[in-house]
This record gives structure tokens, sequence and C-alpha cells, in this order.
């Protein structure tokens, strides 16, 4: 199966800092690469499909970007809300795979 | 507006059976692949299984295959998940999820809020 890594596991900003979380497969998987966001006690929400397309009604400060093996998901001006664990999933082929998960906590 | 809802979870012994339905709505749900993604308590999410719009064609996550059975009523706009021979390791929220497009094994643009299985003694 191919293995998501994301760095960091966890980080701390504050209100309008520029935040970028990297995910990095295991095999190349061209742009077969999706983010969510999720908050404590929901089911996730899709940010980004296809590497880098934002999902519709997905503020346009959340971007993704990458191809082949290194990919990343920027957030340009942290808002109160955007606090929250972000996932990358591959869908290249099955077993889908996600990542370990990036924790964005208010610093 | 699509709605997802879970339902079926609770709490299970070790080698004991559970299936667990998952009712949509707001689309056409005979057109759409669904899958089962699970989180264990504190931990990422991982994927479980996945079925075709027309539930011909099945796909499992190697840690439930033999065990775990996928399938679908298009009639009643459900999506099953039949968990049996049920582990320590398989306590989980389970959400069920559809994909984006109509293609099986993509990305999921809608989510339930989950059904939590605990399998103890």
């Amino acid at each position: 199966a191919i293995q998501l890594t994301q760095s960091p596991s966890s980080l701390s900003a504050s209100v309008g800092d520029r935040v970028t979380i990297t995910c990095r497969a295991s095999q190349g998987i061209y742009s077969a690469l999706g983010w969510y966001q999720q908050k404590p006690g929901k089911g996730p929400k899709l940010l980004i499909y296809d590497a880098s397309t934002l999902e519709s009604g997905v503020p346009s400060r959340f971007s993704g970007s990458g191809y082949g093996t290194d990919f990343t998901l920027t957030i340009s001006s942290l808002q109160p809300e955007d606090f929250a664990t972000y996932y990358c999933q591959q869908f290249n082929n099955f077993p889908q795979t996600f990542g370990g998960g990036t924790k964005v906590e208010i610093k | 507006e699509v709605q997802l809802l879970e339902s079926g979870g609770g709490l299970v012994k070790p080698g004991g059976s559970l299936r667990l339905s998952c009712a949509a709505s707001g689309f056409t749900f005979s057109n759409h692949p669904m899958s089962w993604v699970r989180q264990a308590p504190g931990k990422g999410l991982e994927w479980v299984s996945a079925i075709s719009g027309g539930g011909d064609r099945t796909y499992y996550a190697d840690s439930v295959k033999g065990r775990f059975t996928i399938s679908r009523d298009n009639s009643r706009n459900t999506v099953y998940l039949q968990m049996d021979s049920l582990r320590g390791e398989d306590t989980a929220v389970y959400y069920c999820a559809k994909d984006r497009i109509l293609i099986t094994g993509t990305t999921f643009d809608h989510w339930g809020q989950g059904t939590l299985v605990t399998v103890s003694s």
C-alpha cells in the first residue's frame, strides 16, 4: 500500500499566519490526492481534490499544489475557524490511504 | 442537500458481528460509489471498503478482507457494512462517505456523522 507521510504532525499558529502542510507519498501518485479538514466530533470536509482543485464552497485562502510524490496544502491567512486537523488522501490505487494528520492549534 | 445517516453501531464482544447501515438522500444514490472509512479513538483516518454505484465491484482494506462485506440496496438508498469476526482493533467511529464523482475510489465530498463501534469483552 502507498504510504503518505504528513509533516508536521502538529503546529501552533496565530490568526493571519500563512500555514503550509506537506504530504509525501511513498511512490508516485500523479495528482491523485485530496485534502480534508476535520474538527472534533465531526466527519472530515473535503477541501482540495486532484491535488490542486478547490472544492466548491471552500474559501480561496486554501490552496493545494504538487505532483508525483510531494504535495502541499497552504492556508494563506489562518482564520479562527481553520483550527482543526488536516489529512491528505491518495486515490491513485486501492487501498486508498490517508496521511497521519496535522493538527493546527492556536498559538 | 446531501445527507448520509449511519446507524447500527454499538458494543460487541470479540468474535461477534454487527451490521452498519448508511441511509443516503439528496443525490442520485445509484450513480455514486460509496465507501466506509473508520477512525479509531484519538487516531487518524483509515479507508475500509468501497462499492461501485451498481454494486458489482467491491474493494477492501487488507485489515478487514474476509471479515467485512460491503453491499448496497439502491431501491432503499442505503449502503451496508456487515462486520464479522470483530476484533479489538476494529473499535472506531465508522463513517459513510460519498465519492465526489462516478468513479469508484476517488475523493469523498460528503461524509456522515459517524457511528461508534466498540469491540470489548
